[in-house]
């Protein structure tokens, strides 16, 4: 099956500087790529996806770009801010399968922190 | 963007007991349904995916008796985790899709923490 591994794990920037969140993924097929923000004790927000067809993507301060390749996707946000604290799951997902399933595996999450 | 509401958001149960957590879409009809179970400082981790009308598909190592999924509407699906032990502490999140294909997009619920004492 699918494997997403995301790096780092932990993340302090200052505010203002850009942070840069890694993904992988093993599965060719997988076509299509979300990144969700998570607050403490509060369900995971869609900020920003990209489709296998597309090599980036940019809304405002944040930009995801993919290299299917090699198989890995990046999130990119810019002009930091102490809002942006918050941990980032990426995720991968497949085509449907004989069950008419796409299943989706999410990465092991960045905790970011910005520093004021 | 479209709702996904969760109930209860907080359980506090005895072990051997059972718990029903239910997962509805506000504002559309979800097609397929998700559970997830999110340990602290963890990841989310799928337990089974289920359409409406039909059995869920559960994944490996989710035992399918202790961990009863019901999708009886397009809105309406229910997380059932039975004679629930300290073990089965964590946090769990319901998720729905309106339609499958490239183009569809999923929508969390805000979650529900379980505590079993």
């Amino acid at each position: 099956g699918e494997n997403v591994e995301q790096h780092p794990s932990t993340l302090s920037v200052q505010e203002g500087d850009s942070a840069v969140i890694k993904c992988t993924y093993s599965d060719s097929a997988s076509n299509y790529f979300p990144w969700y923000k998570q607050e403490l004790g509060k369900r995971p927000q869609l900020i920003i996806d990209i489709r296998s067809n597309v090599g980036e993507k940019k809304d405002q301060r944040i930009a995801v770009t993919l290299n299917k390749t090699a198989k890995h996707f990046s999130l990119h946000i810019t002009e930091t801010q102490p809002e942006d604290s918050a941990v980032y799951f990426c995720a991968a997902r497949t085509p449907p399968n004989s069950g008419g399933y796409q299943k989706v595996t999410f990465g092991t999450g960045t905790k970011l922190q910005v520093i004021p | 963007g479209a709702v996904v509401s969760q109930h209860p958001s907080r359980v506090i149960c005895k072990s051997g007991t059972s718990v029903k957590i239910e997962c509805r879409s506000l504002d559309f009809q979800a097609t397929t349904m998700f559970w997830y179970r999110q340990f602290p400082k963890q990841s989310l981790m799928l337990m089974a995916t289920s359409n409406e009308g039909s059995k869920a598909t559960y994944e490996q190592g989710v035992e399918k008796d202790k961990f009863l999924i019901n999708h009886a509407s397009l809105t309406l699906s229910t997380l059932t985790v039975t004679s629930a032990h300290p073990e089965d502490s964590s946090f769990y999140i319901c998720s729905a899709r309106a339609r499958e294909g490239l183009y569809s997009e999923q929508y969390f619920g805000p979650g529900t923490r379980l505590t079993v004492t």
